[in-house]
Order: structure tokens, then C-alpha cells, then sequence
């Protein structure tokens, strides 16, 4: 079946670094891909779409200065977090559509970023 | 109001036991997915429903679109199945996901 990957799978590191988190389609080609945020104890929120080849559409709230989304080809897709602070520690997961309908998502087994 | 709810919340059951996690929602849909999320994070989707059944060695999965309801069973639970189940339902209109809370569920030996 169809394999999304993520890189780093955990990052610890100090207030004011940015860190980047690629999220990768292993046998497919993704034209769109998804990033969501889970703080503990909580659903799946969803911050931005990533499209190949165009700008990420994020969702309400979420800082596009403060998560850098670069979608450049068809099965990479990065998130950065620019100057992270302690309050971005969460768990970053990202999601692929295959092209095969829109409910053929695969999911990223996540990142979980801990920032002192 | 959350277009999707889940329940219970938490769940503990012996070994052995059946289990069945439910999934309503509010809206429409065009697919559904059962997550399963282990400690540490991973997310490893277990199901994906726009009709009927499924069934996956131990896991069956059913979805009925008229209600707007799904539920997901464990046969024969293992301490190895304890994790939280996340019911995600993709809306007919546009690309994003509906997420419920998860069940977190925890099979005692």
C-alpha cells in the first residue's frame, strides 16, 4: 500500500531554531498534501494544505511567517517551524492524497518536536 | 459542535473481550477512515469506508451513510490493540478532514 514518510520522527531543540520536517510520498505522486497539529490529549487539527507548485493555504490562525510550507515536487513536502518557541512543541503530522478520490489520504507517522 | 463524535472516550476491557468504538458525525461525507494512534504518536490508518464493511484480520469496520454512523470492532482484543481510534470523515464538498477526539483504549492481560 501507499507509504507516506516524515524525517525527522522526534527533534528537541532550543527556543529561537527553526526546524524543518519533510513529509514524503513513497510510491505515489501527491499533488496535495496536508499538515495537521495535535497537542496532547487532542484531536487532529488541521493548519494548511500544501499544494505542488503554489502557495500552502493555511488555515485560520496559523502564522504562514511562522510555518513555512514548500511543497516543490510531487512527493515532498516541508514544514519549518521559523523560531520555534516551547508553545510550538506538539506532534506534527502530515497526510497525502494519492489522486485516487479524495478520500484515498494516507497518513505520515509524525514528528514530535519538543522545543526547550 | 464537533461534526464528529466518538464514543466512549476511553475504553478498558480484558483480553479476549470484543470491543466496538462508535463514530457519528454531521455532514455529508465521501469517505470515512479509522486511525489507530500508539503511544509515542504514529498514526497508521486502519480503514478507509464510503459503503458497507470491512474487515482486516481482527479489525472489522462498518459504515452506514443513511445514519451517518460507522463503528469499529476488535475481536478477540489483544493488550497489543490498546491505542486511541480516531474517526476521520472527509466532507462531500472540499478536501478537509473532520477529525473526532478518539477513543482511547486500554485491554488489560
Amino acid at each position: 500500500g501507499a507509504v507516506v514518510s516524515q524525517h525527522p520522527s522526534w527533534v528537541i531543540c532550543k527556543s529561537g531554531t527553526s526546524v524543518k520536517i519533510e513529509c514524503r510520498s513513497l510510491d505515489f505522486q501527491a499533488t496535495t498534501m496536508f499538515w495537521y497539529r495535535q497537542f496532547p490529549k487532542q484531536s487532529l487539527m488541521l493548519m494548511a494544505t500544501s499544494n505542488e507548485g503554489s502557495k500552502a493555504t493555511y488555515e485560520q490562525g496559523v502564522e504562514k511567517d511562522k510555518f513555512l510550507i514548500n511543497h516543490a515536487s510531487l512527493t515532498l513536502s516541508t514544514l519549518t517551524v521559523t523560531s520555534a518557541h516551547p508553545e510550538d512543541s506538539s506532534f506534527y503530522i502530515c497526510s497525502a492524497n494519492s489522486g485516487r478520490g479524495l478520500g484515498t489520504q494516507y497518513f505520515g507517522p509524525g514528528t514530535r518536536l519538543l522545543v526547550l | 459542535k464537533n461534526e464528529v463524535e466518538q464514543s466512549p472516550q476511553n475504553l478498558t476491557a480484558q483480553e479476549g473481550e470484543f470491543i466496538t468504538i462508535n463514530c457519528s458525525y454531521s455532514v455529508g461525507i465521501s469517505a470515512l477512515h479509522w486511525l489507530q494512534q500508539h503511544p509515542g504518536g504514529g498514526i497508521v490508518s486502519l480503514f478507509m469506508l464510503s459503503s458497507g464493511k470491512k474487515k482486516h484480520g481482527r479489525l472489522i469496520a462498518t459504515i452506514n451513510i443513511q445514519e451517518k454512523h460507522s463503528s469499529l470492532h476488535i475481536t478477540a482484543s489483544h493488550p497489543r490493540d490498546s491505542a486511541v481510534y480516531i474517526c476521520a470523515v472527509l466532507p462531500n464538498t472540499g478536501n478537509q478532514f473532520y477529525f473526532g477526539t478518539g477513543t482511547s483504549l486500554t485491554v488489560i492481560p
